[in-house]
């Protein structure tokens, strides 16, 4: 079955740029989604289609794929972006099953 | 406001069935692809099922298929999992998800519903 590759954890200080990757074989042809979740809530799309960014998620988050990697970019990193971060795509035209990567763990010191 | 919420969560024993529902409001419910996720507490997620805007066009991870079945009622912007014959692993948060789709099919999920819990336990 289709597999998305994540870190298991990524630390950065207050300010500094977060990059949190996304590695799968089909993601030169199919687009990665990116999704938020905080302690006890639920998850929150912050970046779809790669790089589209739904209204309301903060300027500092963008997104970007390169090959068979796509990356969730969050400069001048807040407080308030700890959380866990989840890839998700298809393998084949966006058809079943869809995937999510085991997620992130962003954690700001 | 669009929302979307779960019910029909519980304990059940191994081998049970439950069905959950998921009531959308704030938008046109029949024009959109909807989805279950599931989280195991602590875990990561994991899609489970999805269905098209008009229920003709089903999907469902390999774990439960031909246990779960997932079906709509746009008269009633309803979405349902029939979860038969559940295991000790199919323990989860499970939450109802909006599909956000375009023209080349490509899909995401916006907005996730709260989630309901399903506990399969002896």
């Amino acid at each position: 079955s289709y597999e998305l590759t994540q870190p298991p954890s990524v630390s950065v200080s207050p300010g500094q740029t977060a990059r949190i990757t996304c590695s799968g074989d089909a993601l030169p042809k199919q687009f990665a989604n990116w999704y938020q979740q905080r302690p006890g809530q639920a998850p929150v799309v912050v970046i779809y289609k790669d790089t589209e960014k739904p209204s309301g998620i903060p300027e500092r988050f963008s997104g970007s794929s390169s090959g068979t990697t796509a990356t969730l970019t969050i400069s001048g990193v807040q407080a308030e972006d700890e959380a866990d971060y989840y890839c998700q795509s298809s393998d084949y035209m966006g058809k079943y099953p869809w995937v999510f990567g085991a997620g992130t763990k962003l954690t700001v010191l | 406001e669009v929302q979307l919420v779960e019910s029909g969560g519980g304990v059940v024993r191994p081998g049970e069935s439950l069905r959950l529902s998921c009531v959308a409001s704030g938008f046109t419910f029949g024009e959109y692809g909807m989805s279950w996720v599931r989280q195991v507490p602590g875990k990561g997620l994991e899609w489970v099922s999805g269905i098209n805007w008009n229920g003709k066009s089903t999907g469902y991870t390999d774990s439960v298929e031909g246990r779960f079945t997932i079906s709509r009622d746009n008269a009633k912007n309803s979405l349902f999992l029939e979860m038969n014959s559940l295991r000790v692993d199919d323990t989860a948060l499970y939450f109802c998800v909006r599909v956000g789709q375009d023209e080349s099919n490509n899909n995401w999920f916006d907005p996730w519903g709260q989630g309901v819990l399903v506990t399969v336990s002896s």
